[in-house]
């Protein structure tokens, strides 16, 4: 079935470095999400893409939208102690369900 | 303006006994999403909900396990018989439609079922 590879698995930073992760697929989606998990909390929705090449910034968060819709990266600029969490992509075609990555860990050093 | 709505946040059950999840869209959200995660995991599409229709339950065991979405009320998301593997977080998810930039899902906090 359908999958997403994200990478890295788990990052662990200095604060004020900037970070980088993506995900990829061999199949083709509509959209892509970035979402951050917090420990005991639901997943909460950074950037949402929907064309292909498509770059959004939200704050110090940015994410582009592959030109071959198969791939997304998230790139988060001078990281703070609060970055800390799981960060997600997810990404649907035209079922409306999401298939979600593995997630990246990022722990910030203060 | 209210988020997604989940209840309860935790839910311990004994082998056997049955788990029913709640869940409240977004206000003006008509698509309801039910997740699963296990620890150390991401989440797992269960099934898609409209308002008293199952669109896409291809996510949910065969057995034990039934969803709803009636015309009034929550979402409730049913679990018979369970059993220590059913214990994860159970997530909810709603969206005005699922065309466009409108398909973007907002989730709640989530439900943690813990079966001893």
């Amino acid at each position: 079935g359908q999958q997403l590879n994200q990478s890295p698995q788990s990052m662990f930073i200095q604060e004020g470095e900037d970070v980088s992760m993506n995900c990829t697929s061999s199949s083709i989606f509509n959209t892509w999400l970035w979402y951050k998990q917090e420990p005991g909390e639901g997943p909460v929705l950074l950037i949402a893409l929907y064309k292909a090449g498509e770059l959004t910034s939200n704050g110090r968060l940015t994410a582009q939208f592959g030109i071959t819709r198969k791939d997304s990266f998230l790139n988060i600029s001078a990281s703070i102690p609060s970055d800390v969490g799981i960060y997600f992509c997810g990404s649907s075609g035209n079922t409306g369900k999401l298939i979600f990555g593995q997630g990246t860990t990022l722990q910030v050093k203060p | 303006n209210a988020g997604v709505m989940q209840n309860p946040r935790h839910l311990v059950r004994r082998r056997g006994q049955e788990a029913r999840l709640r869940c409240s869209p977004m206000k003006g959200h008509s698509h309801v999403y039910w997740y699963r995660q296990l620890p150390e995991e991401g989440l797992k599409f269960m099934v898609y909900l409209q308002k008293e229709n199952i669109i896409d339950e291809s996510g949910m065991p065969k057995e034990r396990f039934s969803a709803e979405f009636p015309k009034e009320g929550p979402s409730i998301l049913r679990i018979q018989q369970v059993v220590r593997g059913d214990s994860a977080a159970y997530f909810c998810a709603s969206s005005p439609r699922t065309s466009g930039s409108m398909e973007t899902q907002y989730f709640g906090p989530g439900t943690r079922l813990l079966v001893l």
